[in-house]
């Protein structure tokens, strides 16, 4: 049982590249999430997919975009790198029930650096 | 929208004694509060989480208190050992269950048990 699994590990662009960043979860999770980690500022939310075909933002989503290919996976693409996308980034999943929260369970991140 | 403060960001502590890490919130009407513990190079994996009808909760040497009127909540860590070197991030969020539903993190704080 592999949980969340996201490819690449690393990566390394220059600025003006795209990218794709992939994310699978083998849990059977309705929802999924990508944030960006920069030092001193947490996890802030990028975008989020609280079910297959559907997607919104979250805190900060310009300069990305996202697809819910299946149940199973969640992409988050880069058009056109930029230095201050320059982050780790995690992808999280949860079953989504109506009477209590579920919380979200991580991946180990793909660390991605614009040049 | 709801913003999680968490203090203190470092927090160095000899190894056998108790560490106590603490974060206020904004929106009253939050009511779920899980707290994740991040190893070097890896993803948040959840410790322990609260409910707001529940003042504290203990899972063997890490227990949560909340208190809904100060709107805080505090991790206490008891007989701290070496592998509890991490960095630890609070959380909060707003009703359960839906899926459109987003966690707010705190900063997190970056814990050293000195052996």
């Amino acid at each position: 049982n592999a949980g969340v699994t996201q490819t690449p590990k690393f990566q390394v662009l220059k600025t003006g590249q795209s990218m794709t960043l992939q994310c699978a979860q083998d849990m059977n999770h309705n929802s999924m999430y990508w944030y960006r980690q920069d030092p001193g500022m947490g996890l802030r939310l990028i975008y989020y997919s609280a079910s297959e075909g559907t997607t919104d933002k979250g805190e900060v989503p310009n300069g990305y975009n996202v697809s819910r290919l299946n149940k199973r996976e969640f992409s988050l693409r880069l058009e056109s790198a930029a230095p201050s996308q320059t982050s780790v980034y995690f992808c999280a999943s949860r079953v989504t029930r109506d009477t209590q929260y579920q919380p979200q369970h991580f991946g180990d991140g793909t660390r991605l650096s614009i040049l | 929208g709801e913003n999680v403060e968490q203090h203190p960001s470092t927090l160095s502590v000899q190894e056998g004694d108790s560490a106590v890490i603490k974060c206020t919130y904004s929106d009253s009407a939050s009511n779920y509060f899980p707290w994740y513990k991040q190893e070097l190079g890896k993803g948040p994996q959840l410790i322990i989480d609260i409910r707001s009808n529940v003042g504290e909760k203990k899972d063997q040497r890490i227990a949560v208190t909340l208190n809904k009127t100060a709107k805080h909540f505090s991790l206490h860590i008891t007989e701290t050992q070496p592998e509890d070197s991490a960095v630890y991030f609070c959380a909060a969020t707003l009703r359960p269950g839906a899926g459109s539903y987003q966690l707010t993190f705190g900063k997190g704080t970056k814990l050293s048990v000195i052996p």
